[in-house]
């Protein structure tokens, strides 16, 4: 059964520290990993990853995928509460079936 | 703009009382899906279409009919709601599924079925 893992559940932090939040996965047919952050409304994308060891960078986010290890890590540095957040991990398979994580719930404190 | 519109957003329903909750993009994507968000379980995927007349399955299709007559409207339906069915539900939509491209959610529709 694909799965998609991410770890830990919730963080809770304070501004202009670093945070990693991870993602892990098994599944069959691996297409493409995507990021999300969810807030009190609809997912907005983040980052697509497609191939090993290229950073994407977008501000202080940025994430880097390993297909080896079969992981994902999303970096945020600098923290501020606007960083608070669910974010998703999710993974697409071939065929177009797209499989989410759990989330993390992310806590920012002045 | 560019925006996938879901209606209603927020519904209370009885059991056994069919609904559609209606979604529809703007953008020409090929790739629509539906997913239910539960607290502790993370986005769910229902069921997805690759294209017009094409759908597929995904992890929790059980009580649930999408169609997909048109490239732009994806609606789904549930003939005989049950209160394990009240959960936050987004549709979403995407150029095409196969290159894995940024999806585009509705702003969500919190059913509750008493």
């Amino acid at each position: 059964e694909d799965k998609v893992v991410q770890s830990p559940l919730s963080l809770v932090v304070h501004e202009g520290d670093t945070v990693t939040l991870n993602c892990s996965y098994e599944v069959t047919n691996f297409r493409s990993l995507l990021w999300y952050k969810q807030e009190k409304k609809a997912p907005t994308f983040l980052f697509m990853l497609t191939s090993s060891g290229i950073e994407k960078k977008s501000g202080r986010l940025s994430s880097i995928l390993d297909k080896k290890e079969l992981f994902s890590i999303l970096n945020i540095t600098a923290t501020q509460t606007g960083d608070s957040a669910i974010y998703l991990c999710a993974v697409i398979v071939w065929g177009g079936k797209l499989i989410f994580g759990q989330g993390t719930e992310l806590s920012v404190k002045p | 703009e560019a925006q996938v519109t879901q209606n209603p957003r927020y519904l209370i329903t009885v059991t056994g009382k069919k609904l559609t909750v209606t979604c529809s993009q703007n953008m020409n994507h090929e790739y629509m899906s539906w997913y239910r968000q539960d607290p502790g379980l993370g986005l769910r995927q229902i069921y997805y279409s690759m294209n017009v007349e094409v759908t597929d399955k995904g992890d929790v299709p059980e009580g649930y009919k999408v169609s997909r007559k048109e490239k732009r409207n994806f609606p789904l339906i549930l003939e005989s709601p049950s209160p394990n069915q009240t959960s936050l539900y987004f549709c979403a939509s995407s150029l095409t599924g196969q290159a894995g491209t940024e999806a585009f959610f509705g702003q969500g529709t919190r059913l509750t079925v008493v």
